[in-house]
């Protein structure tokens, strides 16, 4: 159980153009999501947090124009790159924990989106 | 503001042997989570182990244990027996409970033949 997929696995996408990668939780409802963005051999760096049927919380840094979250339901939230740059050019991995219950503090991950922009 | 510190950047262990990958962290909250992580090249993330920061017992799955200093707030993790499927790169990580995390830098382990 606890399973998380994310899609797509891998996209490339022209500059300018806005790339929207999903996050499902297929087996439990998740209030909380968070996306995560890695570059190559450096650890998770967290952008946002999910709130179902609330505003994202951003870290600092983070543009929130150019990433734009939407947790629609307990199941599914969304991260938007809105004209993508080659910079954006990252893997990018969401998050999601169990509503309630012990496993509430365990972060179930996705498989990831490797996105490039070109 | 929590802090995860993984002072080995990457470390190497020979087949069948115990490694030990170190992690330190910084935090003023009295209840929270830790957890180690396992990145294959695959970049998938899979849950090694986790710790109860309320629970003083040292957690074990099977190869894997950690050895949990609270007041030093320390929290390693001990692999046995190493297999060259363990080699990736291990990240510690600290929960909230809030449910939000920080991560180390991530200790690449690669496991030689």
């Amino acid at each position: 159980g606890a399973v998380v997929s994310q899609h797509p696995s891998w996209v490339i996408c022209k500059s300018g153009t806005s790339v929207k990668i999903e996050c499902r939780s297929l087996d439990f409802q998740a209030t909380t999501m968070f996306w995560y963005r890695q570059f190559p051999k450096q650890s998770l760096m967290l952008m946002a947090t999910s709130n179902e049927g609330s505003k994202a919380t951003y870290e600092q840094g983070v543009e929130k124009d150019k990433f734009l979250i939407n947790h629609a339901s307990l199941t599914l939230s969304t991260l938007t790159v809105t004209s993508a740059h080659p910079e954006d050019s990252s893997f990018y991995i969401c998050s999601a924990n169990p509503a309630g219950g012990t496993r509430a503090t365990e972060a179930f991950f996705g498989q990831g989106t490797r996105l490039t922009v070109v | 503001a929590q802090t995860v510190t993984q002072s080995q950047p990457e470390m190497s262990v020979q087949e069948a042997e115990t490694v030990t990958l170190s992690c330190t962290y910084d935090t003023s909250e009295s209840n929270y989570y830790l957890f180690w992580y396992k990145q294959p090249p695959s970049r998938q993330m899979i849950l090694v182990i986790r710790q109860e920061a309320y629970k003083q017992q040292n957690a074990t799955e099977n190869r894997f244990s950690v050895n949990f200093q609270k007041a030093a707030k320390s929290f390693s993790l001990k692999i046995s027996d190493s297999q060259l499927g363990d080699t990736a790169m291990y990240f510690c990580a600290f929960i909230s409970n809030a449910g939000k995390s920080t991560f180390g830098d991530g200790t690449t382990l690669t496991v030689k033949p």
